[in-house]
């Protein structure tokens, strides 16, 4: 299966400092790549939508200063979180999609997720 | 928001039984999927189920797939303590490019 990395896989800062995060698809190109956040022993929430070469589409809720996300290449997307505070500590995840084998055999594949911890 | 409830929310039974997970849905489904997280691991795909197929094995994996009750189950038989995880159904939500994930099911297999 198609291979993605993310890191760090768990990051400590302190509070009002930023943090990014990295999502790399390896042995695919992805035009799609989706970020997660995860608390703890709940589900994942979408926080957005990363396309290759526009703007993130945003989920409800979700700050779009707050949460910058650049993909500016085929296999690589960032999500920085800016001035980080206590409350975004959390399990941001990303995935990718590979558009390229059909939409209706999409699946996802995962990164390994980042632990944040803002102190 | 969140489409999908799954039950049970934690399930602990012991190693050579079987697991079965339920899921169910709200918006009409291009297909279905299965996902496997270990504690503070990403996600790792198991299975996909179209919408116009009713039951699909993989291994030790049976999940059927119900959409007149919009509803799905995963079967893990002879389960393993290595199948100690968190399961996850998603759906792509009548088409949208992104995955609705349910909440999750917390299995635990006893040695």
């Amino acid at each position: 299966g198609a291979v993605v990395s993310q890191h760090p896989s768990r990051v400590i800062c302190k509070s009002g400092t930023s943090v990014k995060i990295e999502c790399r698809s390896l042995d695919f190109q992805a035009t799609t790549m989706f970020w997660y956040r995860q608390f703890p022993k709940q589900s994942l929430m979408l926080m957005a939508t990363s396309n290759e070469g526009s703007k993130a589409t945003y989920e409800q809720g979700v700050e779009k200063d707050k949460f910058l996300i650049n993909h500016a290449s085929l296999t690589l997307s960032t999500l920085t979180v800016t001035s980080a505070h206590p409350e975004d500590s959390s399990f941001y995840i990303c995935s990718a999609e590979n558009r390229g084998r059909g939409y209706e055999n999409t699946e996802a594949f995962f990164g390994q997720g980042t632990r944040l911890t803002v102190v | 928001s969140q489409q999908g409830e799954e039950d049970p929310q934690a399930l602990s039974i012991q190693e050579g039984e079987n697991a079965t997970m339920n899921c169910s849905y709200k918006t009409s489904i291009n297909n279905l999927q299965w996902y496997r997280q270990n504690s503070g691991r990403g996600l790792v795909h198991l299975i996909l189920i179209r919408s116009n197929e009713r039951e699909k094995h993989s291994g030790r994996l049976r999940v059927t797939l119900d959409t007149s009750k919009k509803s799905s189950s995963l079967l893990i038989t002879a389960s393993r303590a290595a199948d100690t995880a968190s399961y996850f159904c998603a759906t792509d939500a009548g088409g949208a490019q992104k995955l609705v994930f349910g909440q999750g099911t917390r299995l635990t297999i006893n040695p």
